[in-house]
């Protein structure tokens, strides 16, 4: 079976660090997505990893442990407009994408 | 570059009838998969066409279909409509069935 699993709901101050968590549970892996969901608006594609390991994208940055199932999203001098919803995908090769529920984080001043 | 577009934005139908939702997706790419958006559910997989041919279908019941043309738009349709229905109907277009999922703004169905 197929199993995400993310925080529903954070709150950050603006310009501080968030961490966005997700652990998977899926029958084969091939990569992690992570996509960013203003409301009303289309999900926009942030980051795919591979591979075990930090890669960093500006601001934004995410992390693979395939041992352990895990991912996070890292973002770095928080700003209002990253008010969203986060969305954590797992890939498995020949199946769809799967999608965690999202979590939405709410940056405050 | 264009980018997925989905026609119509908002739609507004009565419980038993049917609905087409229309997708084109990015030029050059193959891959079109739809889902359906709530807010209790987050995203759940409705099926995925690639070159005309479906490669995977969700676990939603037969009055959902789909279809996925030569020129790569593709359509999906819901017959008898349900109040549960209601929801945001997302395409998102793809390369390959491998690479990052475009998304399309989505149609908001309310089933009344």
């Amino acid at each position: 079976g197929q199993n995400i699993d993310q925080p529903t709901e954070m709150t950050a101050t603006e310009g501080a660090i968030v961490q966005i968590n997700c652990t998977y549970q899926t029958s084969g892996f091939n990569g992690l997505f992570w996509y960013q969901q203003h409301a009303g608006e289309a999900p926009t594609f942030l980051s795919y990893n591979v591979l075990d390991g930090l890669e960093e994208k500006g601001r934004f940055s995410s992390f693979l442990s395939r041992s352990k199932g895990y991912s996070y999203l890292l973002l770095k001098e928080l700003q209002m407009k990253d008010s969203a919803s986060y969305l954590c995908a797992a890939w498995s090769g020949n199946t769809p994408l799967v999608f965690g529920k999202g979590t939405r984080l709410s940056v405050i001043a | 570059k264009a980018g997925v577009t989905q026609t119509p934005r908002y739609l507004i139908k009565t419980r038993g009838q049917q609905v087409t939702l229309s997708c084109s997706p990015i030029s050059g790419h193959r891959s079109v998969s739809w889902y359906q958006q709530t807010p209790g559910q987050g995203l759940q997989f409705l099926f995925e066409y690639f070159s005309e041919t479906q490669r995977n279908k969700g676990n939603f019941p037969g009055r959902f279909s789909g279809r996925q043309f030569s020129n790569s738009r593709s359509e999906m349709n819901v017959s008898t409509l349900e109040l549960g229905d209601s929801a945001l109907y997302l395409c998102a277009s793809s390369m390959t069935v491998n690479s990052p999922l475009h998304f399309g703004n989505g149609t908001r169905l309310t089933v009344t």
